[in-house]
């Protein structure tokens, strides 16, 4: 079954932290993508890429930066963490983009302190 | 910013009844898809409708597309417990992915 695998699933980081989420998709798919969650404004995509060295801008990337190292492997990176950050952020993949279902992984909950 | 709006923020239905989401957007758009996302899991697709499709199901869910309105619905029949959840629909248009609404909280009572 497709899966995809983020970790860590809880993190704590200081204002000014360095942060890297990790996000693993073993279904073979092109497209993979960072969301943050939060109350009263759903998903909203930071960043997402098409494939191995790719990297797109979403709607909020301000304060994030990306790497997608392989075809299967997508990290998130804040370099110096801020408390608007703390948030619930989501890895997806999809096979062609847009029109394709995604398959989500369960999460990891940031707290910024 | 937000492209897709469903249009209650919470509903509350007995089990065994019918429950009917609806999603409004904004721009011209390729597909729309709903999700279910459960209390500490990742969003979970349920039905794509593409745009020249006007009803989709799958199950005990339909979904329906209305371009003109640019408004979409999703139809739960025989409701159960475990159909609680929070209901997203995201719609594709021109760029390559996503965006989502901000979500109906669906609760399912015994």
């Amino acid at each position: 079954e497709a899966a995809v695998t983020q970790s860590p699933r809880n993190k704590v980081t200081v204002t000014g932290g360095n942060v890297t989420l990790s996000c693993r998709q073993t279904n073979s798919h092109n497209y993979m993508y960072w969301y943050r969650q939060d109350t009263g404004h759903g998903l909203r995509l930071i960043h997402y890429s098409y494939g191995a060295g790719n990297l797109q801008i979403g709607d909020v990337p301000d304060g994030y930066k990306a790497t997608r190292t392989t075809q299967e492997d997508f990290f998130l990176l804040l370099e110096l963490a801020s408390p608007s950050q703390t948030s619930l952020y989501f890895c997806a993949s999809s096979e062609t983009g847009r029109d394709s279902d995604y398959t989500f992984g369960s999460g990891t909950r940031l707290l910024v302190i | 910013s937000q492209l897709a709006e469903e249009n209650s923020w919470a509903l509350s239905v007995h089990e065994g009844e019918s429950v009917t989401v609806n999603c409004s957007y904004k721009t011209s758009i390729t597909a729309l898809q709903w999700y279910r996302q459960k209390s500490g899991k990742g969003p979970a697709q349920l039905i794509l409708i593409r745009s020249n499709e006007r009803e989709k199901r799958n199950g005990r869910l339909r979904a329906t597309l209305d371009t003109s309105s640019q408004s979409s619905s999703l139809s739960i029949t025989a409701t159960r417990c475990e159909d609680t959840a929070v209901y997203f629909c995201a719609t594709a248009n021109s760029g390559t992915y996503q965006r989502f609404g901000t979500g109906t909280k669906l609760q399912v009572v015994p």
